[in-house]
């Protein structure tokens, strides 16, 4: 079947720490793939996705690149600030699909940053 | 900018007892979701809303479940007989049409069955 793993939390990282968070997934054909962040006290809102292999997703300062051959979609960020602790759900929509329905989310990975 | 609300953010019950969520969606919208999530595990979809009727529902959205749109403006989810294995984060979701991109979500209800 279709699910997205992604590593568990909490990460605990210091103010200008490059993070990566980790998702892999398992899907028949070609899913599209995103990264979901919710704030403290906010709904889950999309951060950034990618529709075909090697497409890059980009937003705030964050990033993840679809690689097929590792079935991955890691979340990176060069420098991480205070306001970027959250939460942040792995999901995919598989290829043909587009009802919210039909999104599989991760479990989600608690982020904590340092002053 | 719009958002989804969802009240209450914390709600306590008694196994057995009946319960019921409340969502505000975005005004203009007309899709309507419940999601759950477990401590710990996936979000799970429940069930979607359209044009004041179900229009696709989840294995785990059995017959303790209902969903209704009491007015132009709230977006409930009713649980019959709460289970212990009911507590769980509710979200909340609205999009304007169907695109998953466009689907915006509410801050959660944590349900606790005791």
């Amino acid at each position: 079947g279709n699910s997205v793993t992604q590593m568990e939390g909490p990460v605990t990282l210091s103010e200008e720490a490059f993070l990566t968070i980790n998702c892999t997934y398992t899907a028949t054909g070609y899913p599209s793939l995103f990264w979901y962040v919710q704030y403290p006290g906010e709904g889950l809102q999309l951060l950034l996705k990618a529709t075909k292999a090697d497409d890059k997703g980009s937003n705030k300062g964050f990033e993840a690149t679809y690689r097929k051959e590792t079935t991955s979609f890691h979340l990176e960020k060069g420098s991480v600030q205070v306001s970027d602790s959250a939460v942040y759900f792995c999901a995919l929509i598989r290829l043909g699909y587009s009802s919210a329905s039909k999104i599989i989310f991760g479990s989600g990975t608690r982020l904590s940053i340092r002053p | 900018e719009p958002e989804v609300t969802q009240t209450p953010s914390h709600q306590v019950t008694q196994m057995g007892q009946e319960v019921i969520l409340r969502c505000v969606p975005i005004s203009n919208h007309l899709y309507f979701y419940w999601y759950r999530q477990i401590l710990g595990q996936k979000v799970e979809f429940l069930v979607s809303f359209y044009n004041n009727e179900i229009s696709e529902k989840s294995e785990i959205f059995d017959d303790q479940f209902s969903v209704e749109r009491p007015d132009g403006s709230n977006f409930t989810l009713k649980i019959r007989s709460t289970k212990l294995e009911d507590s769980a984060m509710y979200f909340c979701a609205s999009s304007p049409g169907l695109i998953n991109e466009k689907l915006f979500f509410g801050s959660g209800t944590q349900l606790s069955v005791l």
